[in-house]
């Protein structure tokens, strides 16, 4: 069955310290990648995609991802976490088949510390 | 200016009760799209519009029927509401349906609450 998995449940970094929000995934074929933030009480919103290329890719709000085909991974980054970083982030999979649903982690809680 | 809105915000009701839940997209796609998202903040799509016709009916309940009277509505209709009905539904749209590689849109939210 075709999979995301995000391992962590939260992540925890201190203002200023870089950081990383773990995704790896199972899908054949070669699917396109998403990374979405979730506030409290909001609807998802978008931060990234990978298609194809580079890949290191950038986002909003100074995110980044950076997509490994051998390990089928694609980790969300970002050098210098801020407060307001802290929120929900999901790590999404479209798989290139069409008509299939995107597949979602399960979320990672990211809690920046001052 | 919402791109993706949803009413209402928040619906709380008696078990056995029929409820509607509607969104509008002005965005100016063509695929929408019904998730719900349960306590553990655990993510499932429910059903996929492209062009106001279904193309994903995932594994749900019949007593949820999604309508679209076109392109920038959908709605989602519950009868006989039941206790696991109580999530958060989410309403998103996107341009050039699922297997893309475009972003979906969210819309904030309808927080269901059966009592």
């Amino acid at each position: 069955a075709q999979s995301v998995a995000q391992p962590e449940d939260q992540v925890n970094v201190a203002e200023g310290n870089p950081l990383t929000v773990k995704c790896t995934y199972s899908v054949s074929g070669n699917p396109y990648l998403f990374w979405y933030v979730q506030y409290p009480n909001r609807g998802l919103q978008f931060l990234l995609k990978y298609i194809t290329g580079d890949n290191l890719v950038k986002g909003s709000y100074g995110f980044e991802a950076e997509f490994n085909k051998s390990q089928t991974s694609f980790h969300l980054k970002k050098p210098s976490a801020l407060v307001s970083d802290s929120a929900l982030y999901f790590c999404a999979v479209s798989p290139p088949q069409a008509g299939t649903a995107l597949i979602f982690g399960k979320g990672t809680t990211l809690s920046v510390s001052s | 200016d919402t791109a993706v809105s949803q009413t209402p915000k928040y619906l709380v009701t008696q078990m056995g009760n029929d409820k509607s839940i509607k969104c509008e997209q002005n965005l100016g796609h063509d695929t929408m799209y019904w998730y719900k998202q349960d306590s553990k903040k655990f993510l499932k799509i429910m059903f996929s519009y492209n062009n106001k016709e279904l193309i994903i009916n995932e594994t749900v309940p019949n007593r949820f029927s999604p309508k679209s009277p076109d392109k920038a509505h959908l709605n989602l209709h519950i009868n006989s509401l039941e206790l696991g009905d109580s999530a958060v539904y989410f309403c998103a749209s996107s341009q050039g349906g699922q297997g893309g590689n475009q972003p979906q849109h969210f819309g904030d939210g309808t927080r269901l609450s059966i009592l």
